[in-house]
């Protein structure tokens, strides 16, 4: 199975920062099926950038995605309070699609 | 608007059933393929089952740790999603989510609903 590693554990920044968020694969991710998602407590994960950097449906220009093979980068350019939230990525070429550990973005 | 209710978790003795349910709405249900995901604390997110929207046998998939033990199941005619899950363990505690496939045919998940709880414990 396609092991993800998320880093840092945690991303301690001020708003309006510039937030970057790595994952790394174990094996290349294939056609750079790539996810990631933002989840807030007490809420549902919800979809952010697909292929690796496509953005979902109504995700603010803010949110960008890149990478290819083994190593995938999330930014998000200008933190807003609500951007505050954990991150995880996800494969979904291979099954079993698996997660990274996710990267939780606090307010410093 | 994309709607996925979840409900049937609960508290279960370990060995014991459960039966999940999803009913969606605001989409064609039955040209979607659905997936359940689990969450628990401490270990993350774990995609548990997948059923393509044709129900078709080949088109189901199950994580390692389920399979024999989980039965994914849908209703297009009551727009619905099921899990049956049998001799549980303790490792099988979490918040389980319905979630869509995103219909290209690829397996990204594009929509989730709030989840309901599993607890085993005895």
């Amino acid at each position: 199975e396609i092991v993800l590693t998320q880093s840092p554990g945690t991303l301690s920044l001020s708003p309006g920062e510039r937030a970057t968020l790595s994952c790394r694969a174990s094996q290349s991710v294939g056609r750079n099926y790539l996810a990631w998602f933002q989840q807030k407590p007490g809420q549902a994960p919800r979809l952010l950038i697909h292929g690796a950097s496509s953005r979902a449906t109504g995700i603010p220009d803010r949110f960008s995605g890149s990478g290819s093979g083994t190593d995938f980068t999330l930014t998000v350019s200008r933190l807003e309070p609500e951007d505050f939230a954990v991150y995880y990525c996800q494969q979904y070429a291979d099954s079993p699609r698996t997660f990274g550990q996710g990267t939780k973005v606090e307010i410093k | 608007e994309v709607q996925l209710v979840e409900s049937g978790g609960g508290l279960a003795q370990p060995g014991g059933s459960l039966r999940l349910s999803c009913t969606a709405s605001g989409f064609t249900f039955s040209s979607y393929s659905m997936n359940w995901v689990r969450q628990v604390p401490g270990k993350g997110l774990e995609c548990v089952s997948f059923i393509d929207s044709s129900s078709s046998p080949g088109s189901i998939l199950y994580a390692d740790s389920v399979r024999g033990r989980f039965t994914i199941s849908r209703d297009n005619a009551k727009n619905s999603l099921y899990l049956q899950m049998n001799s549980l363990t303790v490792e099988d505690t979490g918040l389980y989510y319905c979630a869509r496939g995103d219909g290209s045919g690829a397996w990204l998940i594009d929509s989730w609903g709030q989840g309901t709880l599993v607890t085993v414990s005895s």
